[in-house]
């Protein structure tokens, strides 16, 4: 069984804070690591999709890091704003058949 | 909009219906992929198809039956269902299995 946990479950922080996820993830099989945020009454959208151990994605304010080795991602925001209030989710996928196996997700709100 | 269309948004069905969910893309994409959305759960894989090829059944029961006529359109249809089978529908595709997925903005699907 493919398991991917995600932490915290929730998080509140102030307009302003920087903030980050963890994803861990199984480290055999390895194909590909997902972010995605998902804002309510909308469909999840990608942040990023990372392959290589080590690998480093940047999209405005928000960042995230690979490590396949031991397998975990972070998720990183930099100076958190309201409209980042989502639940950001990250997803496996293995070389097995590529399936995307989705972790339970992080919400977080940010407030003003 | 992620070019990945939903139909119905929302359906409210008795347990002796049958129903069907319509799910369509021109992205271009090969992968098309079902998921299951309940309460304060992960977002749970059910079927995945891989150019018109059903790839992955994860152990979904027969009540949930797929089809994929072809690439662009993907079915998922629905009898005598239980209430717990109450969650929201997400329909994805992806370019290659594995690869980023594009969501619908799902159906919200309600048994009584």
């Amino acid at each position: 069984i493919l398991n991917v946990e995600q932490s915290p479950q929730s998080l509140h922080v102030q307009e302003g804070d920087s903030t980050n996820f963890t994803c861990s993830f199984p480290s055999s099989n390895f194909y590909a690591l997902h972010w995605y945020r998902w804002e309510t009454a909308k469909s999840p959208e990608a942040l990023f999709v990372m392959t290589l151990n080590g690998d480093e994605k940047k999209k405005g304010r928000i960042s995230a890091t690979l490590n396949t080795k031991e397998g975990y991602s972070y998720l990183y925001i930099k100076g958190s704003q309201p409209e980042d209030s989502a639940t950001y989710l990250c997803a496996f996928s293995d070389n097995q058949g590529g399936k995307l196996i989705f972790g339970q997700g992080t919400e977080l709100s940010v407030k003003p | 909009e992620t070019g990945v269309t939903q139909t119905p948004r929302h359906l409210v069905m008795g347990m002796t219906n049958k129903k069907s969910l319509k799910c369509e893309q021109h992205l271009g994409h090969n992968a098309m992929y079902w998921y299951k959305q309940s309460a304060k759960k992960p977002l749970e894989l059910m079927f995945v198809y891989n150019f018109k090829e059903q790839t992955e059944n994860n152990s979904v029961p027969s009540r949930f039956s797929p089809e994929c006529p072809n690439s662009s359109h993907l079915f998922l249809h629905l009898h005598t269902l239980q209430p717990e089978d109450s969650a929201l529908y997400l329909c994805a595709s992806s370019r290659t299995r594995g690869g980023e997925a594009f969501f619908g903005q799902g159906t919200r699907l309600t048994v009584v």
